[in-house]
């Protein structure tokens, strides 16, 4: 199994909603991953979950909280969000160490605030 | 702080000619580089990597090389085919779990 399953795989909200999207692998990797792709741009790396433990925050806005559970499941919580924050959100897992470093995507979610 | 770019942010080939895709990278501490192939409403998917100490590797009809004196690597397509028309991401691995891609470029085959 070399997936990554994020869902919903879109999500529309307004303003004032609470939210959570949710990433989950069965690769026993240990590193996971959200990144936030807008239009025509790269992905760019918000948070990196190493060993379950936040290993990278990229000075993102507080409305957006990570979390993760357990070493196979990932969850980005949102809050209060504003329209500028629609996008598609990208979740991924690697391996931490060793060889065959790639990391894999999920479909990702696209999310529309308004 | 240091990035990862690229040249061309589209590309147009003819079936079956090979292509050619273009990345800058900047940060000398980068030992690990992969190629994306993202299609439209999809997910990045892997292509092919290479480690710092390779300067060259190769797959199924593609071919990951590495100027570590230019800071360049580029992609080549063999034999392009209609599917392989997505944007392509250059990624460098700055340390263990930090991944940052290049702008991207838009590959369109004719047929």
């Amino acid at each position: 199994d070399t997936e990554v399953t994020q869902t919903p795989k879109h999500l529309v909200m307004g303003m004032t909603n609470k939210k959570s999207l949710k990433c989950e692998q069965h690769m026993g990797h240990r590193a996971m991953y959200w990144y936030k792709q807008k239009a025509k741009k790269p992905p760019e790396l918000m948070f990196v979950y190493s060993y379950e433990k936040l290993s990278i925050n990229e000075s993102v806005p507080s409305r957006f909280s990570p979390e993760c559970p357990n070493s196979s499941l990932l969850n980005l919580h949102l809050h209060a969000l504003q329209p500028e924050d629609s996008a598609l959100y990208l979740c991924a897992s690697s391996q931490d160490t060793g060889g065959g470093r790639e990391a894999f995507f999920g479909q990702g979610t696209r999310l529309t605030v308004v | 702080g240091e990035s990862v770019g690229l040249h061309l942010p589209t590309l147009s080939v003819q079936e079956g000619d090979n292509s050619i895709i273009n990345c800058a990278y900047s940060n000398s501490a980068s030992d690990y580089f992969i190629w994306y192939k993202q299609e439209s409403g999809k997910g990045p998917q892997f292509i092919i990597d290479i480690r710092s100490n390779m300067d060259k590797r190769q797959g199924q009809r593609v071919t990951v090389l590495l100027n570590k004196t230019v800071k360049h690597l580029s992609l080549q397509i063999a034999a392009t085919q209609p599917g392989d028309s997505a944007v392509y991401f250059c990624a460098e691995r700055v340390s263990n779990n930090d991944m940052r891609f290049g702008a991207g470029t838009r590959l369109t085959v004719k047929p």
